[in-house]
């Protein structure tokens, strides 16, 4: 079944401990991207990867980290992470930026 | 700056209903538009993409329309169903992102 996974689907964390999401896809798609939505606000792209090793930052970037070093997995890394990014967090992946999207099931992050 | 906005933000309506969700974006250098369904808790499904040089697409009971010069989509349901709950996003394509609006919440009474 052609899918994007994330992990994990829940996560209480605590200011400052560094943690990662992990995100896979199985369509063999070049591009992915991380998003995050809040209310009031919408979904707002954090970062995009063209392909292995290609990545730059979106509209909302700041306190995070991605790396691509294999064209199915995009991790999100929070290294140190801050209440304001207590959000749901999507990631999403598609034959190129301009094709139909497919996201993931959501990762709901809570920092205390 | 790409702005998109959807109208209403809530909407309830009894099963049978006819109905139409709005869109509209700012900026229409787009390269399509895609409609989606969020069910809470799950992430996004796609329902619907119109390339920039398409009018419409059609899926079912769900029909969508582009009209980038005015910078509007609409989505049409037609014959609601209680299944059909959930909040509707469309998402308008730029370079190298979607830019979403805010969704409308749709509820759909037995």
């Amino acid at each position: 079944e052609a899918q994007v996974t994330q992990n994990p689907r829940y996560l209480i964390t605590v200011t400052g401990k560094k943690l990662t999401v992990t995100c896979s896809q199985n369509m063999n798609h070049e591009y992915m991207s991380w998003y995050r939505q809040d209310p009031g606000l919408g979904l707002r792209q954090i970062y995009y990867s063209m392909n292995v090793e290609a990545t730059d930052k979106g509209d909302v970037p700041e306190g995070y980290k991605v790396s691509r070093k294999e064209k199915r997995n995009f991790p999100l890394i929070l290294e140190s992470p801050s209440p304001n990014q207590t959000s749901l967090y999507f990631c999403a992946s598609g034959t190129g930026a301009s094709y139909e999207q497919y996201f993931g099931p959501g990762t709901r992050l809570t920092v205390t | 700056k790409q702005e998109v906005t959807q109208i209403p933000a809530a909407l309830s309506v009894p099963e049978g209903e006819n109905l139409v969700l709005n869109c509209s974006f700012t900026d229409s250098a787009i390269y399509n538009l895609q409609w989606f369904r969020q069910d809470p808790g799950k992430g996004l499904t796609s329902l619907l993409l119109i390339q920039s040089s398409q009018r419409e697409q059609t899926s079912g009971r769900l029909n969508a329309s582009l009209d980038k010069s005015s910078g509007r989509s609409t989505l049409y349901i037609a014959a609601s169903q209680p299944g059909d709950s959930a909040t509707y996003l469309c998402a308008v394509t730029g370079f190298q992102k979607l830019v979403f609006g805010t969704g409308t919440r749709l509820l759909v009474s037995p």
